[in-house]
């Protein structure tokens, strides 16, 4: 069971450009949320989905993109990146997105440079 | 606005114990996490508490009081491996998770 996987696992990108990082959870959980880390900060919240077909902003939403076709993949967009997107990029995914517990799992991460 | 508090860095011995405190201020609390994560990996669970009192789990214990917004992660007989830093997140009314910035924990021999 490989839980939650992204890709790539590093990036340097161009300012401007367009970049998607990919999640896959094989869990079937029904929530999946993307965060960002930054030195000194907590895990911001970008987007998450409660389930699959819906969506919600998080706390830093500006200038990122989600989509939740189906219940294993959450694929996150940055439509033109910015040198502020330089980050470690999490997703995560929980059971149920609602009560209750419901852990958070966190997949490896994605380091993004935009220069 | 909403805050999670933490020390940003702890020092403490191999074999010892250490406690770690969070306090926050958020609007509504469904329950408190305590995360490990080591340096360039991902966050992994440690505790959950949603009602007053402690947990204990092995090694590791968590306590919260939710009347003081406080709440500690307590490791004993500290190892080398338990060097890495410990995030406290709490889940508010909109069952989300604020996240404290982490405190980095130093294991010395």
């Amino acid at each position: 069971i490989a839980g939650i996987t992204q890709a790539p696992t590093s990036q340097i990108l161009a300012a401007g450009r367009r970049m998607t990082l990919r999640c896959t959870q094989d869990m079937r959980h029904n929530a999946m949320y993307w965060y960002r880390q930054d030195l000194g900060l907590g895990l911001r919240l970008i987007h998450y989905s409660n389930t699959a077909g819906t969506t919600g902003k998080g706390e830093v939403p500006d200038g990122y993109s989600v989509s939740r076709a189906n219940t294993d993949d959450f694929p996150l967009t940055l439509a033109s990146a910015v040198p502020s997107q330089t980050s470690v990029y999490f997703c995560a995914s929980s059971d149920s997105g609602g009560g209750g517990q419901d852990t958070q799992y966190f997949g490896p991460g994605t380091r993004l440079t935009v220069l | 606005g909403q805050n999670i508090d933490q020390p940003t860095e702890m020092t403490a011995t191999e074999g010892a114990i250490v406690q770690i405190n969070c306090t926050y201020q958020t609007s509504g609390f469904n329950g408190l996490f305590w995360y490990q994560q080591h340096a360039g990996e991902a966050p992994t669970f440690l505790s959950y508490n949603v009602l007053d009192g402690l947990e204990e789990k092995g090694r590791f214990s968590s306590f919260l009081s939710r009347s003081k917004g406080y709440s500690y992660l307590l490791l004993k007989e500290l190892q080398m491996k338990d060097s890495a830093s410990y995030l406290c997140a709490v889940r508010d009314s909109n069952y989300q998770l604020i996240w404290g910035a982490g405190t980095k924990l130093i294991i010395k021999p």
